[in-house]
């Protein structure tokens, strides 16, 4: 398809284990987001990659979370040791960033809704 | 200090009325746009419309327009006729010039009353 796709949908873990989540971005979007939207609660900004650049890691909350990006397309975020409060839909989203163009918008993923027992 | 503000929690209007989702921002960048994202029950975010802060004229996309007061810094959301189906969380968000992220509000949920 032409859009954001993330995988699992659905993830349930036991608390303290690693998980590991897929985002497949738009093809030709340079830009990838991750955030985490809390039940009934806004999104949270986790982590940015652009291009060949040095992501921007400022909103990831710990040092168990940890992003990377392969080839510039693909991404994938890690949570080692999980706990209770890690539950949450991540979201991904992919984007153009061309200032001759002006802002482009993201696209988001449906989302992975990580449930830690 | 909060860089989107969205002071509504929850909206109600009746069918085919028109609504407006309220949207402060925040930033002493120029240059900056602003959007507006549909979150419905199933989960996935849906762009609606988008605003450039040197753009001249408000944006509209079919039903949707966006009231833009710069000089009030704010950007709210007009659906007119409402449908059904606009039954959602509604977030605003702001990127600017000089940075990546997207600064998102914490949304309002509207319901649309038959």
């Amino acid at each position: 398809g032409a859009g954001v796709s993330q995988s699992p949908s659905n993830k349930v873990t036991e608390k303290g284990k690693d998980v590991e989540l897929r985002c497949d971005p738009i093809s030709g979007h340079t830009a990838l987001y991750w955030y985490r939207q809390s039940l009934g609660q806004g999104l949270e900004f986790l982590i940015y990659f652009q291009g060949n650049s040095a992501p921007d890691k400022s909103g990831l909350p710990s040092d168990r979370f940890s992003a990377e990006r392969t080839g510039g397309s693909v991404s994938t975020l890690t949570i080692q040791r999980t706990q209770q409060e890690d539950s949450a839909v991540y979201l991904c989203a992919s984007s153009f960033i061309d200032r001759d163009r002006g802002y482009q918008p993201q696209h988001f993923g449906d989302g992975t809704r990580l449930s830690i027992l | 200090a909060q860089k989107i503000t969205q002071t509504q929690p929850g909206m109600f209007v009746q069918e085919k009325e028109a609504v407006t989702l309220d949207c402060t921002y925040d930033t002493s960048d120029p240059s900056y746009g602003l959007f507006w994202y549909k979150q419905p029950s199933s989960g996935e975010m849906i762009f609606l419309i988008y605003q450039g802060s040197y753009d001249q004229q408000n944006a509209t996309e079919g039903r949707y327009s966006l009231n833009f007061q710069k000089a009030r810094k704010s950007a709210n959301l007009v659906i007119s006729a409402s449908q059904l189906g606009d039954s959602a969380m509604y977030f605003c968000a702001m990127r600017e010039n000089t940075g990546n992220q997207f600064y998102f509000g914490t949304g309002t949920s509207l319901t649309v009353i038959p």
